[in-house]
């Protein structure tokens, strides 16, 4: 079964503290794998994919195939990441497979 | 640049009463064009997905439909809604490059009263 599965519905750290919001992944086969963020009020938006390895806003995330995670680390969280974070599978048929979102909330 | 548009934004309906939200695609041809909807606690749940005009299939079985008229058009409807209906419906397009993750429009809120 092709699944991702996000296990924390909310993640409440204070600004400056660390964060990783935990994602991993049944597929059978090389995934491609994403982050997508929706901020209040906004459309959800890309954030990150795995193929790229890249850092966008000082997010990144790391593909463990041995694992099958996607988790998203940040070293220094603030305020303005507080948002609903979702990961999400490309599954076999060309369509996302969402997990069910974490929703971060950063206090002062 | 590419963009997608989807209206209404917020829309509140009585049960038993049709339903129509429409998504466009700018600035490319032949997208692959996506409905999911996205319930609190649920995540976003494909509902329907089309790669070509005429060409829908349907991920879940509900009381909505999908239909696309024309290349960059994709239109969500019910001919009686249902309480369990109300959600928010996001609609994504992509070019058939997986890789490269959707693009997601606004959203609508549908309230079904």
């Amino acid at each position: 079964a092709q699944r991702v599965t996000q296990p924390e519905k909310l993640l409440s750290v204070f600004k400056g503290a660390p964060v990783e919001l935990k994602c991993n992944y049944s597929y059978s086969g090389s995934p491609e794998l994403f982050w997508y963020v929706q901020y209040s009020r906004q459309r959800l938006q890309l954030l990150l994919r795995h193929i790229s390895r890249e850092s966008i806003k000082g997010f990144t995330a790391d593909l463990n195939k041995g694992e099958t995670s996607f988790h998203l680390k940040k070293p220094f969280a603030q305020e303005e990441d507080s948002a609903m974070y979702y990961c999400a599978l490309m599954g076999s048929q060309g369509n996302l497979i969402f997990g069910k979102g974490t929703k971060l909330s950063v206090k002062p | 640049s590419q963009t997608i548009h989807q209206w209404p934004a917020t829309l509140v309906q009585p049960v038993g009463s049709p339903l129509s939200l429409e998504c466009t695609v700018e600035g490319t041809s032949n997208p692959n064009l996506y409905w999911y909807r996205q319930a609190a606690g649920r995540g976003l749940q494909l509902l329907f997905y089309s790669v070509g005009i005429g060409q829908i299939s349907s991920e879940v079985p509900q009381n909505l439909s999908a239909s696309r008229p024309q290349d960059r058009q994709f239109i969500l409807s019910s001919k009686k809604l249902l309480l369990s209906d109300s959600g928010f419906y996001l609609c994504a397009w992509n070019s058939g490059q997986g890789r490269y993750g959707y693009t997601f429009g606004s959203g609508t809120r549908l309230t079904v009263v």
